[in-house]
């Protein structure tokens, strides 16, 4: 099993739809969670930090449930720009350095 | 400004030609991180380093060494390259040191190589 998992999609979406796109963990010790957001070709970008009560970013929402161990990214009001791919990215705590384990991604598209 | 730099961008090279990709940040982190990143695989850590000349394996080393004699650097160096070491790779750093759980890596722009 995958220390974290993401559906690749493609999501195809129209402009102004609500998109959700889940991940799973699998190291229940893990304490740390962000979701990166990474442009074709370009380096990944912090999109947001995910706390253990949810927090919003604007249009942006982030979940996290350690009882089945996952964390969500709920984009609303979808803008052309947000076409990217989303990166989830969970800690390993059993490492010496802590090491930030990436997802494989999640392809978003929003369509005119 | 706050920032990650790798150089070169861009890097053609052929089988066994030593290279190193370069990379320095200007935020004072003792967090430094090398990834790869592959089509359907992810970005995969190649080594770490969290403070001045202590460097760790991540999950793909083969093949490449790296040093962290100054604080700010921390070269990538492929000995002698091959073809399967062709990918788009990272440079990273955090604030992150031992249990400092919470503190993102800041990324560089990336260098495309590509082993012929």
């Amino acid at each position: 099993r995958k220390e974290v998992e993401q559906d690749p999609g493609p999501f195809n979406v129209p402009e102004g739809a609500t998109v959700a796109f889940n991940c799973t963990y699998s190291n229940s010790a893990s304490q740390s969670f962000f979701w990166y957001r990474q442009d074709c070709r370009k380096e990944p970008k912090l999109l947001m930090s995910v706390y253990s009560s949810g927090n919003e970013d604007g249009r942006f929402t982030a979940q996290l449930n350690r009882a089945s161990q996952y964390i969500s990214l709920l984009i609303r009001d979808s803008k052309l720009s947000d076409s990217a791919t989303y990166l989830c990215v969970v800690n390993d705590p059993l490492t010496r350095g802590n090491k930030l384990v990436f997802g494989a991604g999640t392809i978003l598209r929003v369509k005119s | 400004e706050a920032q990650v730099t790798q150089n070169p961008r861009y890097l053609i090279t052929v089988t066994g030609k030593k290279l190193t990709v370069t990379c320095s940040q200007n935020m004072n982190h003792e967090y430094m991180s090398w990834y790869r990143q592959d089509p359907g695989l992810g970005l995969r850590q190649i080594y770490y380093s969290m403070n001045v000349e202590v460097t760790d394996k991540g999950d793909v080393p083969e093949g490449y060494k790296v040093s962290r004699k100054e604080k700010r650097n921390f070269p990538l160096i492929l000995e002698s390259p091959s073809p399967n070491q062709t990918s788009l790779y990272f440079c990273a750093s955090s604030s992150r040191t031992g249990r400092s759980y919470n503190s993102p890596l800041h990324f560089g722009n990336g260098t495309r190589l590509t082993v012929t």
